[in-house]
């Protein structure tokens, strides 16, 4: 049974530049969560994405926007790139039960690098 | 002020030893508490998923919420070198968006 998978691994830009980083949740979860993790903190919580549709948003800018497809995968676009962008972004998936969220599983992310 | 505060360490404690980990939280909507593993290079891994106050017990691992104090352990009896890791809380009010303290990385030394 695969868990989250995500591509790239790694992934190096030059800022001003746009990105976009893959995730496929794991069998059977609906919700995708995306998270930022800069070195030596804890993630933080982009948005999610239930039904195709953002459901909730953290508090990050518009240059950071998604996507979930029909099998429930999802993109992350990140435009207009920052020095400060430079981080481990995460995805999770879970499954929406009787409207809540059950637990989220992460998958092991891709190390963005703004040069 | 983070709404949830945790230690970083590092934590350094000999094989056998037991762990406790804790984390203070401000938001009292807060109702699920998760308890996250991470290696270096890897995502986060779930240990231990809770609701409300009071104690859950999986193998080693014991994780205890006191609610009343806003205060969440996580407690690893006979630790292991394969322990050693970064540890994160995670608490959740509507099932959305979690919140994580910044991590205690923990070091169990042969």
């Amino acid at each position: 049974d695969a868990g989250v998978t995500q591509s790239p691994t790694h992934l190096i830009k030059t800022r001003g530049q746009q990105v976009t980083l893959r995730c496929s949740p794991k069998s059977g979860h609906d919700t995708v969560s995306w998270y930022q993790q800069a070195l030596g903190q804890g993630p933080q919580f982009i948005f999610q994405y239930y039904e195709e549709e953002e459901r909730q948003r953290g508090n990050f800018p518009d240059r950071f926007s998604g996507h979930q497809f029909p099998n429930y995968s999802s993109e992350l676009n990140v435009n207009a790139l920052l020095l400060g962008d430079s981080a481990l972004y995460l995805c999770a998936s879970s499954l929406t039960r009787d409207s809540r969220n059950q637990p989220q599983h992460f998958g092991d992310g891709t190390r963005l690098s703004i040069l | 002020q983070k709404e949830v505060e945790q230690d970083p360490g590092p934590l350094s404690v000999p094989e056998g030893a037991i762990v406790s980990l804790n984390c203070t939280y401000s938001n009292s909507a807060f109702q699920y508490f998760m308890w996250y593993r991470q290696y270096s290079r890897k995502g986060p891994e779930l240990l231990m998923y809770t609701y409300s106050s009071g104690n859950k017990e999986d193998g080693r691992f014991t994780a205890q919420v006191d609610k009343s104090s806003k205060y969440i352990s996580l407690f690893i009896r006979d630790s292991q070198p394969s322990d050693s890791a970064t540890y994160l809380c995670a608490c959740d009010n509507a099932g959305n968006m979690l919140t994580f303290g910044g991590g205690t990385r923990l070091m169990v030394k042969p």
